[in-house]
This record gives C-alpha cells, sequence and structure tokens, in this order.
C-alpha cells in the first residue's frame, strides 16, 4: 500500500459546482497535511496548510483532516474556470530532523465555464 | 521580489553530459530540497538541505549531486550517470527548524536530446 493515496482524475465540473478532492494515507505518524495547486508547467502553489485534524477555511477553499479515517479533503466552492489545475496533497511528520514532504500523484480539475 | 528562483527554465543536454540546475531563494530559509517530478508519479525527493555545507539524499539520489555552500543557493548538477534524466525539477524551501511549509519554484524542464 502506497504512503498516499489520490485518485488521479481527470475531474471535470461545471463552473459554480462545488469541488471535493481527496486523499488517504497509511502512515499515522502524519501530522501536518498541505494542498499545493499546480498550472500546468508551473511550480506547485501552496493552498492549504494544516496541522493535525479539524477544518480550515480561507476564502472557497476548506481543508479538513480526519486523522482516526487517514482521510483528508480539499473543497472548493462557486469553482471558477482559473481553478482548473493538478491539485496536490502532501503530508509530513514532525520532530527532528524529518522535512521531508510525501505527496500524492495529484488530481486534475478542469472547471468548465 | 522575495520568492524561489530556479533557471533556466528549459534545459537540453546531449546524452553523457553532465548539466547544473541553479536554484536560488532570497526568503531567509534555512531548508532546501530538490523534487523531481514525472507524468503519473508524483513528486519525488532527489537531495535536501537543512543548513549550510549539509545535505541529505532523499528517495532518488543516484545520478544527481548537490552542493549548499550559501543559504541561498542549492545547485543541483545532473551527472551521466542518471539513466533517464529527462523530467520536470523543482526545488523548494522552508524555514527548517520543525517548520513543514514547503514553497516551490517555477521548474526548469530537462530533455535529454
Amino acid at each position: 500500500q502506497k504512503e498516499v493515496e489520490q485518485d488521479p482524475g481527470p475531474l471535470s465540473v461545471p463552473e459554480g459546482a462545488i469541488v471535493s478532492l481527496n486523499c488517504t494515507y497509511s502512515n499515522s505518524a502524519f501530522q501536518y497535511f498541505m494542498w499545493y495547486r499546480q498550472y500546468s508547467r508551473k511550480g506547485p502553489e501552496l493552498l492549504m496548510y494544516t496541522y493535525s485534524s479539524g477544518n480550515k477555511e480561507d476564502g472557497r477553499f476548506t481543508a479538513q483532516v480526519d486523522k482516526s479515517s487517514k482521510y483528508i479533503s480539499l473543497f472548493i466552492r462557486d469553482s471558477q474556470p482559473s481553478d482548473s489545475a493538478t491539485y496536490l496533497c502532501a503530508m509530513s511528520y514532525s520532530g527532528g530532523s524529518n522535512y521531508k514532504l510525501t505527496f500524492g500523484k495529484g488530481t486534475l480539475l478542469t472547471v468548465n465555464p | 521580489d522575495g520568492g524561489i528562483t530556479q533557471s533556466p527554465k528549459y534545459l537540453f543536454r546531449k546524452e553523457g553530459q553532465n548539466v547544473t540546475l541553479s536554484c536560488e531563494q532570497n526568503l531567509n530559509h534555512d531548508a532546501m530540497y530538490w523534487y523531481r517530478q514525472d507524468p503519473g508519479q508524483g513528486l519525488r525527493l532527489i537531495y535536501y538541505s537543512q543548513i549550510v555545507n549539509d545535505f541529505q539524499k532523499g528517495d532518488i539520489a543516484e545520478g544527481y549531486s548537490v552542493s549548499r555552500e550559501k543559504k541561498e543557493s542549492f545547485p543541483l548538477t545532473v551527472t551521466s550517470a542518471q539513466k533517464n534524466p529527462t523530467a520536470f525539477y523543482l526545488c523548494a524551501s522552508s524555514m527548517g527548524r520543525g517548520n513543514t511549509e514547503v514553497f516551490f519554484g517555477q521548474g526548469t524542464r530537462l530533455t535529454v536530446v
């Protein structure tokens, strides 16, 4: 079983839809959870950064972490064509010198006008 | 304008040649990273450095080398020993010291011809 699983999609939605993106993981030591947005041929952009379980909201974006189920989600409300990109989940564990991130493979999202 | 600068954006290399990818950051971050991104593979860690004059191998270090002589700079050399070097290379940095908010540059696309 891979450490982080993410459905690669592609996912296609109409403009204005609510988008749900998800990742599951197997390593219960993960404590920091991130979502990145990556446009084609560009570097990933950090969207959301959360610690442990709970919700975090930033504008149209909400990140949820359920550590008991080893499941994280990113919700995008009122989706826009400019949200069309690949979304990558990433996670890490704290302590010592371990700063390594483990990434999902990314979900390609298209928002159609 | 703070950030991470990777150069060049596109790079072509003949088989058997070494090539060096540049990465500079002015964020005053202690930690720097190199990732490789291939279609369907997600991001894989090549090398990382938590402090000047120190670096560690990541998951796929074979055929690569790095140096960290200055806090701002973390160049990556792709050697002729790397069997499949064509990929998108991403440099990243974070504050370090347990902070795992990682920020990325815009990437270098390396093509072996």
